[in-house]
């Protein structure tokens, strides 16, 4: 099993340009997750969906957050206009069943820097 | 006063010595979560529990739900055991994290 696979690793952006996010869960998980770890925050999350529908989004900083789960074995994280406080590293995660219940499986980070 | 409430913030110990990292929360949960953070920035969940205890390898996590506590040990250390190590407690409506214990065992 390769895991949750998110892409890009790293991505460096101006201010205000677009950023879209990847995320490949684990096949057969049907819950996804994703989270921002900054230095002053920490771990928090911004969205998850179960059987590819967005459950709680309350997590979402603003309107320029979005997330999507086309299929289920796909989703990004957008944020549009990019600002430099957006700058911090975004995890994908996956689990069997509902979050709290089951065990995490985190992907690798995507380290987003935004100048 | 943070829901979840890791201590200590930092732990230095030396090679070979019992670790305990403790992890406090206020909220009510349906099971608890003990991450690690590797220096590279990876997570790796390692245990997941809702009562009593579970072990795996030289770590072992236990939970006490009526007192609202966990702790993480881990035996016999490593310096490859040096990461950051983040309690998290999870109910069916959310999730939150403690704010990490950083390990550093030295050889």
């Amino acid at each position: 099993d390769a895991g949750v696979i998110q892409s890009p690793r790293h991505e460096v952006t101006e201010m205000g340009q677009e950023v879209t996010l990847r995320c490949k869960p684990i096949s057969g998980h049907n819950s996804l997750f994703w989270y921002r770890q900054t230095m002053m925050r920490g771990l928090e999350l911004l969205i998850y969906f179960n059987n590819n529908v967005p459950i709680d989004d309350s997590g979402m900083p603003e309107d320029r957050f979005s997330a999507k789960m086309p299929n289920a074995s796909f989703s990004t994280l957008k944020i549009q206009p990019s600002e430099p406080r957006d700058s911090a590293v975004y995890f994908c995660a996956s689990s069997l069943g509902l979050r709290g219940n089951s065990p995490l499986h985190f992907g690798n980070g995507t380290r987003l820097t935004v100048t | 006063k943070n829901e979840v409430e890791q201590s200590p913030q930092n732990l230095t110990a030396q090679e070979g010595e019992f670790i305990t990292i403790n992890c406090s929360y206020s909220v009510g949960i349906s099971a608890l979560h003990w991450l690690q953070q590797h220096p590279g920035g990876g997570i790796v969940s390692l245990f997941m529990l809702s009562s009593g205890k579970k072990k795996h390898g030289r770590l072992i996590a236990t939970i006490n739900i009526q007192e609202k506590h966990s702790s993480l040990h881990i035996t016999a250390s490593h310096p490859r055991d040096s990461a950051v190590y983040i309690c998290a407690v999870g109910n069916n409506n959310d999730m939150r994290f403690g704010a990490g214990t950083r390990l550093t065992v030295k050889p």
